[in-house]
Protein backbone atom coordinates (compact mmCIF):
# COMPACT_ATOMS: atom_id res chain seq x y z
CA UNK A 1 0.00 0.00 0.00
CA UNK A 2 0.62 3.58 -0.02
CA UNK A 3 3.32 5.12 2.55
CA UNK A 4 3.01 8.74 3.87
CA UNK A 5 2.32 11.21 1.33
CA UNK A 6 3.32 14.97 1.68
CA UNK A 7 2.51 17.63 -0.90
CA UNK A 8 4.15 20.04 -2.07
CA UNK A 9 7.25 18.36 -1.37
CA UNK A 10 9.25 21.51 -2.49
CA UNK A 11 8.02 25.56 -1.19
CA UNK A 12 9.33 28.28 -2.29
CA UNK A 13 8.10 31.51 -0.90
CA UNK A 14 8.30 34.83 0.40
CA UNK A 15 9.23 36.60 3.67
CA UNK A 16 5.15 37.37 5.03
CA UNK A 17 3.26 34.97 3.04
CA UNK A 18 1.43 31.95 4.67
CA UNK A 19 1.82 28.60 3.38
CA UNK A 20 -0.49 25.31 3.93
CA UNK A 21 1.85 22.18 4.11
CA UNK A 22 -0.13 18.74 3.23
CA UNK A 23 0.51 15.25 4.98
CA UNK A 24 -1.63 12.55 3.84
CA UNK A 25 -1.30 9.23 6.30
CA UNK A 26 -1.27 5.81 5.56
CA UNK A 27 -4.94 4.81 5.24
CA UNK A 28 -6.47 3.61 8.53
CA UNK A 29 -3.77 5.16 10.91
CA UNK A 30 -5.06 6.67 13.82
CA UNK A 31 -2.00 9.29 14.81
CA UNK A 32 -0.28 11.74 12.74
CA UNK A 33 2.74 13.72 13.70
CA UNK A 34 4.47 16.73 12.41
CA UNK A 35 7.81 17.50 13.17
CA UNK A 36 10.17 19.99 11.77
CA UNK A 37 14.10 19.10 10.74
CA UNK A 38 16.77 21.67 10.25
CA UNK A 39 19.52 21.26 8.49
CA UNK A 40 22.26 18.78 10.05
CA UNK A 41 19.73 18.04 12.90
CA UNK A 42 17.22 15.34 13.69
CA UNK A 43 13.23 16.03 13.51
CA UNK A 44 12.13 18.31 16.06
CA UNK A 45 8.64 17.82 17.32
CA UNK A 46 5.71 20.21 16.70
CA UNK A 47 2.88 18.61 17.20
CA UNK A 48 0.20 15.25 16.98
CA UNK A 49 -3.06 14.31 16.77
CA UNK A 50 -5.09 11.33 17.57
CA UNK A 51 -7.96 10.93 15.24
CA UNK A 52 -9.07 14.98 14.76
CA UNK A 53 -8.23 15.34 18.45
CA UNK A 54 -5.49 17.55 18.61
CA UNK A 55 -3.21 15.70 21.56
CA UNK A 56 -0.03 18.04 21.97
CA UNK A 57 0.92 20.92 20.37
CA UNK A 58 4.15 22.06 23.08
CA UNK A 59 6.16 21.98 19.92
CA UNK A 60 4.17 24.30 17.98
CA UNK A 61 7.11 27.79 17.95
CA UNK A 62 4.73 30.31 18.13
CA UNK A 63 0.88 31.07 17.29
CA UNK A 64 2.08 31.69 13.56
CA UNK A 65 1.92 27.82 13.37
CA UNK A 66 -1.19 25.87 13.12
CA UNK A 67 -2.10 22.36 12.29
CA UNK A 68 -5.60 20.73 11.58
CA UNK A 69 -7.02 17.47 11.29
CA UNK A 70 -10.54 17.88 10.13
CA UNK A 71 -11.82 14.42 9.53
CA UNK A 72 -9.04 12.54 11.00
CA UNK A 73 -7.42 11.84 7.79
CA UNK A 74 -5.31 14.10 5.90
CA UNK A 75 -3.54 16.77 7.98
CA UNK A 76 -2.78 20.59 7.23
CA UNK A 77 0.40 22.47 8.86
CA UNK A 78 -0.30 26.24 7.87
CA UNK A 79 2.64 28.56 8.90
CA UNK A 80 1.45 32.39 8.56
CA UNK A 81 3.28 35.15 7.80
CA UNK A 82 6.60 33.35 7.43
CA UNK A 83 9.73 34.28 8.47
CA UNK A 84 12.72 33.61 7.17
CA UNK A 85 14.03 31.30 10.10
CA UNK A 86 10.82 28.79 9.46
CA UNK A 87 12.84 27.39 5.96
CA UNK A 88 13.09 23.80 7.22
CA UNK A 89 12.00 20.09 5.94
CA UNK A 90 8.71 19.77 7.91
CA UNK A 91 7.98 15.99 7.85
CA UNK A 92 4.55 14.32 8.99
CA UNK A 93 4.26 10.83 10.27
CA UNK A 94 1.70 8.53 10.94
CA UNK A 95 0.88 5.37 13.13
CA UNK A 96 -1.81 2.70 13.25
CA UNK A 97 -3.12 2.67 16.92
CA UNK A 98 -3.18 4.73 19.68
CA UNK A 99 -1.90 3.85 23.76
CA UNK A 100 -0.27 1.23 25.57
CA UNK A 101 3.10 0.08 23.44
CA UNK A 102 5.01 1.60 21.00
CA UNK A 103 3.31 2.09 17.50
CA UNK A 104 5.91 2.38 14.79
CA UNK A 105 6.01 6.17 13.21
CA UNK A 106 6.04 6.17 9.05
CA UNK A 107 7.26 9.07 7.80
CA UNK A 108 6.46 10.96 4.44
CA UNK A 109 9.55 12.16 2.69
CA UNK A 110 8.93 16.20 3.81
CA UNK A 111 8.48 19.04 2.72
CA UNK A 112 11.25 21.40 1.78
CA UNK A 113 10.02 24.76 3.05
CA UNK A 114 12.41 28.19 2.18
CA UNK A 115 11.19 31.54 2.79
CA UNK A 116 13.07 34.28 1.14
CA UNK B 1 18.52 22.02 25.62
CA UNK B 2 19.25 19.18 23.92
CA UNK B 3 17.79 16.04 25.52
CA UNK B 4 18.86 13.51 22.97
CA UNK B 5 22.83 13.83 21.57
CA UNK B 6 24.69 11.91 18.70
CA UNK B 7 27.94 13.48 19.10
CA UNK B 8 29.69 11.55 16.46
CA UNK B 9 28.07 13.43 13.37
CA UNK B 10 30.28 10.67 11.14
CA UNK B 11 31.51 7.24 11.31
CA UNK B 12 33.08 5.19 9.15
CA UNK B 13 33.56 1.89 8.73
CA UNK B 14 35.02 -1.51 6.75
CA UNK B 15 32.47 -3.74 5.52
CA UNK B 16 32.27 -6.46 7.32
CA UNK B 17 33.04 -5.30 10.83
CA UNK B 18 31.18 -3.84 13.54
CA UNK B 19 29.54 -0.76 13.58
CA UNK B 20 28.61 0.96 16.39
CA UNK B 21 26.77 4.28 16.94
CA UNK B 22 26.23 5.34 20.37
CA UNK B 23 23.27 8.20 22.20
CA UNK B 24 22.98 9.83 25.32
CA UNK B 25 20.09 11.48 26.75
CA UNK B 26 19.74 13.37 29.88
CA UNK B 27 15.60 13.32 30.58
CA UNK B 28 15.30 10.28 32.94
CA UNK B 29 11.59 9.94 32.42
CA UNK B 30 12.25 8.74 28.85
CA UNK B 31 11.06 4.66 28.81
CA UNK B 32 11.31 3.98 24.94
CA UNK B 33 13.94 4.08 22.83
CA UNK B 34 14.14 4.00 19.31
CA UNK B 35 17.13 3.71 16.26
CA UNK B 36 15.57 5.13 12.86
CA UNK B 37 17.62 4.83 9.42
CA UNK B 38 17.45 7.48 6.76
CA UNK B 39 18.29 7.13 2.89
CA UNK B 40 18.88 10.98 1.10
CA UNK B 41 15.17 12.20 -0.21
CA UNK B 42 13.21 9.45 1.96
CA UNK B 43 11.82 9.79 5.34
CA UNK B 44 13.44 8.32 8.37
CA UNK B 45 12.42 4.69 8.68
CA UNK B 46 11.61 2.42 12.04
CA UNK B 47 14.73 -0.12 12.85
CA UNK B 48 14.72 -1.43 15.87
CA UNK B 49 13.44 -0.25 19.80
CA UNK B 50 14.54 -1.06 23.05
CA UNK B 51 11.65 -0.36 26.39
CA UNK B 52 13.58 0.72 29.89
CA UNK B 53 12.80 -2.52 31.30
CA UNK B 54 15.31 -4.40 28.81
CA UNK B 55 19.04 -3.92 28.44
CA UNK B 56 19.25 -5.40 25.63
CA UNK B 57 17.10 -6.29 22.09
CA UNK B 58 18.47 -8.20 18.94
CA UNK B 59 17.07 -8.14 15.68
CA UNK B 60 19.32 -9.83 13.01
CA UNK B 61 22.81 -8.04 12.80
CA UNK B 62 21.24 -4.97 15.03
CA UNK B 63 21.79 -4.48 18.12
CA UNK B 64 20.68 -2.04 20.82
CA UNK B 65 22.06 -1.86 24.32
CA UNK B 66 20.45 0.38 26.81
CA UNK B 67 22.81 1.46 30.16
CA UNK B 68 19.99 3.59 32.32
CA UNK B 69 22.16 4.27 34.90
CA UNK B 70 24.75 5.74 32.42
CA UNK B 71 21.79 7.04 30.16
CA UNK B 72 23.52 5.67 27.18
CA UNK B 73 22.41 3.75 24.19
CA UNK B 74 24.27 2.11 21.50
CA UNK B 75 23.42 0.69 18.20
CA UNK B 76 25.74 -2.48 17.28
CA UNK B 77 25.78 -3.62 13.56
CA UNK B 78 27.69 -6.60 12.23
CA UNK B 79 28.47 -7.39 9.74
CA UNK B 80 28.61 -4.08 8.22
CA UNK B 81 27.05 -3.84 4.84
CA UNK B 82 27.30 -1.29 1.76
CA UNK B 83 23.62 -0.78 2.18
CA UNK B 84 23.93 -0.12 5.54
CA UNK B 85 25.38 3.45 4.75
CA UNK B 86 22.91 6.37 5.86
CA UNK B 87 22.33 8.62 8.52
CA UNK B 88 21.34 7.13 12.02
CA UNK B 89 19.01 9.32 14.88
CA UNK B 90 18.38 7.88 17.84
CA UNK B 91 14.95 8.99 19.37
CA UNK B 92 13.31 8.78 22.71
CA UNK B 93 10.31 9.09 23.97
CA UNK B 94 8.47 8.94 27.53
CA UNK B 95 4.76 7.71 28.79
CA UNK B 96 4.49 5.20 26.15
CA UNK B 97 2.11 3.69 27.60
CA UNK B 98 -0.05 6.17 28.07
CA UNK B 99 -0.12 6.87 24.62
CA UNK B 100 2.28 9.67 24.53
CA UNK B 101 4.11 9.15 21.36
CA UNK B 102 6.10 12.07 21.23
CA UNK B 103 9.98 11.21 19.99
CA UNK B 104 13.25 13.22 20.78
CA UNK B 105 15.45 12.88 18.27
CA UNK B 106 19.24 12.97 18.47
CA UNK B 107 21.47 14.71 15.70
CA UNK B 108 21.85 12.01 13.44
CA UNK B 109 25.26 9.99 12.66
CA UNK B 110 26.26 9.64 8.87
CA UNK B 111 27.27 5.91 8.64
CA UNK B 112 29.62 5.15 5.88
CA UNK B 113 30.23 1.63 5.02
CA UNK B 114 33.74 1.38 3.07
CA UNK B 115 34.19 -1.42 0.80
Amino acid sequence: GAGVSQSPRYKVTKRGQDVALRCDPISGHVSLYWYRQALGQGPEFLTYFNYEAQQDKSGLPNDRFSAERPEGSISTLTIQRTEQRDSAMYRCASSLRLAGFYNEQFFGPGTRLTVL
Amino acid sequence: DQQVKQNSPSLSVQEGRISILNCDYTNSMFDYFLWYKKYPAEGPTFLISISSIKDKNEDGRFTVFLNKSAKHLSLHIVPSQPGDSAVYFCAASEGIIQGAQKLVFGQGTRLTINP
